[in-house]
């Protein structure tokens, strides 16, 4: 199986700031790689797929960049909304894996 | 718009089984994949399985670990997946999501989700 391991696992940040999640994978996984944002008692919510196409919908402050087995999530500008945990998944191959979260907090 | 709703959740004794059903609407159903996660309470994300669309000849794919003990199926004629989860154990406690699948050359991602139903295993 592929392992997906993010970092850091807790990041605090202010409104305003540029924040960075990192998420590598045990093997290349090409650009088959998804960001999502979950806030608490809610579903996942699919931000980014093939590591840089923005999903329909999703503010543009959100990036993701990378390829092979390193990548990023870059949100340029914190909004109150943002503070949530995020996940990188990939799909390269089955099982379908994931990050372990990263917990976005004020 | 596209909706999912996950039902036939509860509380369950260890080793007996369960049937999850996920309702879906605003999209033509028969064309995509369905999927199954669940997350323990405070814990990350984990993919139980997949079956892929029509086109796709609606074939299942698992994690190793429920490999043999959960299967996912789907109704076309109703737009509804399920999943059946059998032995149940106290480690099946979480809340369980369904979610469509968009196709990559091999494997899937996932942009629509429902709101979840919590499984709760214990005697």
């Amino acid at each position: 199986d592929i392992q997906m391991t993010q970092s850091p696992s807790t990041l605090s940040a202010s409104v305003g700031d540029r924040v960075t999640i990192t998420c590598r994978a045990s093997q290349s996984i090409s650009s088959w790689l998804a960001w999502y944002q979950q806030k608490p008692g809610k579903a996942p919510n699919l931000l980014i797929y093939q590591a840089s196409t923005l999903e329909s919908g999703v503010p543009s402050r959100f990036s993701g960049s990378g390829s092979g087995t390193e990548f990023t999530l870059t949100i340029s500008s914190l909004q109150p909304d943002d503070f949530a945990t995020y996940y990188c998944q990939q799909y390269d191959s089955f099982p379908c894996t994931f990050g372990q979260g990263t917990k976005l907090e004020i | 718009e596209v909706q999912l709703v996950e039902s036939g959740g509860g509380l369950e004794q260890p080793g007996r089984s369960l049937i999850l059903s996920c309702t879906t609407s605003g999209f033509t159903f028969v064309n995509y994949a369905m999927s199954w996660f669940r997350q323990a309470p405070g814990k990350g994300l984990e993919w139980v399985g997949l079956i892929r669309g029509k086109t796709y000849g609606e074939t299942t794919e698992y994690a190793a670990s429920m490999k043999g003990r959960f299967t996912i199926s789907r109704d076309d004629s109703k737009d509804i997946a399920y999943l059946q989860m059998n032995s149940l154990n106290t480690e099946d406690t979480a809340l369980y999501y369904c979610c469509r699948g968009r196709p990559a050359i091999i494997s899937y991602y996932f942009d629509y989700w429902g709101q979840g139903t919590l499984v709760t295993v214990s005697s």
